[in-house]
């Protein structure tokens, strides 16, 4: 069962632009949620993570925005740039399953100069 | 935020043999899981690891398969046993951090094919 689910798959955006992924989760129970960041041949890097008492957190250009009724959670990327050009994951966590993350299945971005 | 040390980096490992990788840590930490990753997909635990128990694993997960070693806090590893193509994969170990954003921490991952 595929508890995160993550849109687009792919996405391309021109240099300056604001890139915007989503997730939606299912379990009412997760009460953390991350964004990571994986460039090739290197492991996940956590970008930017939000609890859900919280509607939005920024930090520099990333933004998560959070809405807890609709159990949805989307990462902004204002001005993207080209350095941005990775594979970002969303994932949320059950604190009571023992601390384990469930990932979505992925963005690969793309920002073209 | 914690240091991970992963080895090796890749591998390419003949069908039938065993690969185990190792995940060193630069401090204690109570729990240690590790992930598969396959080329262009997302990632997938395979077993969370605590110092002085046996591991738990996930469904379609067996330790037969896969037996973990945790022998210290800061140190585990993961053996990849009778391997097949299907287990060509990106293997990466990753803890849980402590502070304001319970981040966890990822090795950079053991790059595995299987001929």
């Amino acid at each position: 069962q595929q508890q995160v689910k993550q849109s687009p798959q792919s996405l391309i955006v021109q240099k300056g632009g604001i890139s915007i992924i989503n997730c939606a989760y299912e379990n009412t129970a997760f009460d953390y949620f991350p964004w990571y960041q994986q460039f090739p041949g290197k492991g996940p890097a956590l970008l930017i993570a939000i609890r859900p008492d919280v509607s939005e957190k920024k930090e520099g250009r990333f933004t998560i925005s959070f809405n807890k009724s609709a159990k949805q959670f989307s990462l902004h990327i204002m001005d993207s740039q080209p350095g941005d050009s990775a594979t970002y994951f969303c994932a949320a966590r059950r604190e009571t399953s023992g601390s384990r993350l469930t990932f979505g299945e992925g963005t690969q971005l793309t920002v073209n100069p | 935020s914690a240091v991970i040390s992963q080895k090796p980096s890749r591998d390419i490992c003949q069908r039938g043999t065993s690969l185990t990788i190792q995940c060193q840590v630069d401090s204690q930490v109570t729990m240690m899981f590790w992930y598969r990753q396959q080329p262009g997909q997302s990632l997938t635990l395979i077993a969370t690891a605590n110092q002085g128990s046996e591991a738990t694993y996930e469904s379609g997960f067996v330790i037969d398969k896969f037996p973990i070693s945790r022998p210290n806090l800061t140190f585990s590893t993961l053996t990849v046993s009778n391997m097949s193509p299907e287990d060509s994969s990106i293997y990466l170990c990753s803890v849980e951090g402590r502070g304001l954003n319970y981040g966890y921490t990822f090795g950079s991952g053991t790059r595995l094919t299987v001929v």
